[in-house]
């Protein structure tokens, strides 16, 4: 079947300027989660959902930073205000999360560059 | 929270030799390790996972060896081959909620 989906693959922009990354995961996935990897570093944790709720959006670096999930089924990560240091891939994950089947299964990424 | 160190950070090894990546977790409730392997470019795949009942497993060339004592867990790779080059991420998590990675282990196998 369909892995999970990210759009735009690509993405620049203006420092200043809003942006809205999408994910859609894999059917079926109740949980889902995204991440931000810098260029040469580590997968960094921003927010998880399970189904349409955020029980941990601890990751989130500030306020400008903001996500939603409809439907138990697509993300929308918003970054508002853009800044340099906000370029970075944007990585969305979905598993089941249920008993035994904690696989996570990731997107192709969104690339990001604020100019 | 939890928190998950990997080492080394790169490694270069000869084509055929073996190559070990260590991580270590901190906190003793975490249950699941899965590793994932990102090529240049490309998204994070898994490549082997290890739930806490188990001690090691292994599928072809790759193994994983968990030691919750010590709460470490350790990916080996034998018979080491070109496409094995990428980077490695070890990860933990208890129940799913929010997995912890390490920093990575970058990987270059010398053919």
């Amino acid at each position: 079947g369909a892995g999970v989906s990210q759009s735009p693959s690509n993405k620049v922009t203006e420092k200043g300027k809003d942006v809205e990354l999408r994910c859609d995961p894999i059917s079926g996935h109740t949980a889902l989660y995204w991440y931000r990897q810098s260029l040469g570093q580590g997968l960094e944790f921003l927010i998880y959902f399970q189904g349409n709720s955020a029980p941990d959006k601890s990751g989130l670096p500030s306020d400008r930073f903001s996500a939603e999930r409809t439907g138990g089924s697509v993300s929308t990560l918003t970054i508002q205000r853009t800044q340099q240091e906000d370029s970075a891939v944007y990585l969305c994950a979905s598993s089941f999360n249920s008993g035994s089947r904690k696989t996570q299964y990731f997107g192709p990424g969104t690339r990001l560059l604020v100019l | 929270g939890e928190n998950v160190e990997q080492h080394p950070s790169t490694l270069s090894v000869q084509e055929g030799d073996s190559a070990v990546i260590k991580c270590t977790y901190s906190d003793s409730a975490s249950n699941y390790f899965p590793w994932y392997k990102q090529e240049l470019g490309k998204r994070p795949q898994l490549i082997i996972d290890i739930r806490s009942n188990v001690g090691e497993k292994k599928d072809q060339r790759i193994a994983v060896t968990l030691n919750k004592t010590a709460k470490h867990f350790s990916l080996h790779i034998t018979e080491t081959q070109p496409e094995d080059s990428a980077v490695y991420f070890c990860a933990a998590t208890y129940g799913g909620n929010q997995f912890y990675f390490g920093t990575g282990t970058s990987l270059t196998v010398i053919p």
